[in-house]
């Protein structure tokens, strides 16, 4: 099985703040990676797909790179609706343990 | 619009069973690989198994705590996905979630809430 090591656990950060979360994976999976938001009660939000595709209506603040085992997760200039717990997925298989954005 | 509808979820006793459905729509069912995740309380997205599409074998792989307990099916002809869960127990407790992924993007319900208590 492919596992999935997100970085770091928990995040602070302040309002535009440039921020990144990695997320690497024991063997390659080419660019099978998604990023996900979520907040407390709620469901996943897909943010990212195929390691670098945005999804519809996402701020283009939030992008993703990498391919291979090595991916990142940028926030260009954190705001005020970002402070959430962030995923990495391989497709169809193990998610990473997840990356809290805390307020400073 | 892509709609994942799960149901099925309850109180069921430790060791008991329960079987959750998720109605897909809008894709084409047949050509999504399918997956359920959990989430239990106050703890982090699980990945619980996936079943593979016809073409690609339809065969299902599963995560190691359910690997034995769960079975994950589809029904193509009527746009469904199944798990059933067997042998249950309290850390089994979670929200869980169907995905699909039928053409590069992934799509996700809403939820159902499984608690195993006595």
């Amino acid at each position: 099985d492919i596992q999935m090591t997100q970085s770091p656990s928990t995040l602070s950060a302040s309002v535009g703040d440039r921020v990144t979360i990695t997320c690497r994976a024991s063997q390659s999976i080419s660019t099978w990676l998604a990023w996900y938001q979520q907040k407390p009660g709620k469901a996943p939000k897909l943010l990212i797909y195929k390691a670098s595709s945005l999804e519809n209506g996402v701020p283009s603040r939030f992008s993703g790179s990498g391919s291979g085992t090595e991916f990142t997760l940028t926030i260009s200039s954190l705001q005020p609706d970002d402070f959430a717990t962030y995923y990495c997925q391989q497709y169809n298989s193990y998610f990473g343990g997840g990356t809290k954005v805390e307020i400073k | 619009e892509v709609q994942l509808v799960e149901s099925g979820g309850g109180l069921v006793r430790p060791g008991g069973s329960l079987r959750l459905s998720c109605a897909a729509s809008g894709f084409t069912f047949r050509n999504a690989w399918m997956s359920w995740v959990r989430q239990a309380p106050g703890k982090g997205l699980e990945w619980v198994g996936r079943i593979k599409i016809k073409t690609d074998g339809g065969t299902a792989d599963y995560a190691a705590p359910v690997k034995g307990r769960f079975t994950i099916s589809r029904d193509d002809s009527k746009n469904m996905l199944y798990l059933q869960m067997n042998s249950l127990k309290t850390e089994d407790t979670a929200v869980y979630y169907c995905t699909g992924v039928p053409v590069g993007i992934v799509y996700w319900g809403q939820g159902t809430l499984v608690i195993v208590s006595s």
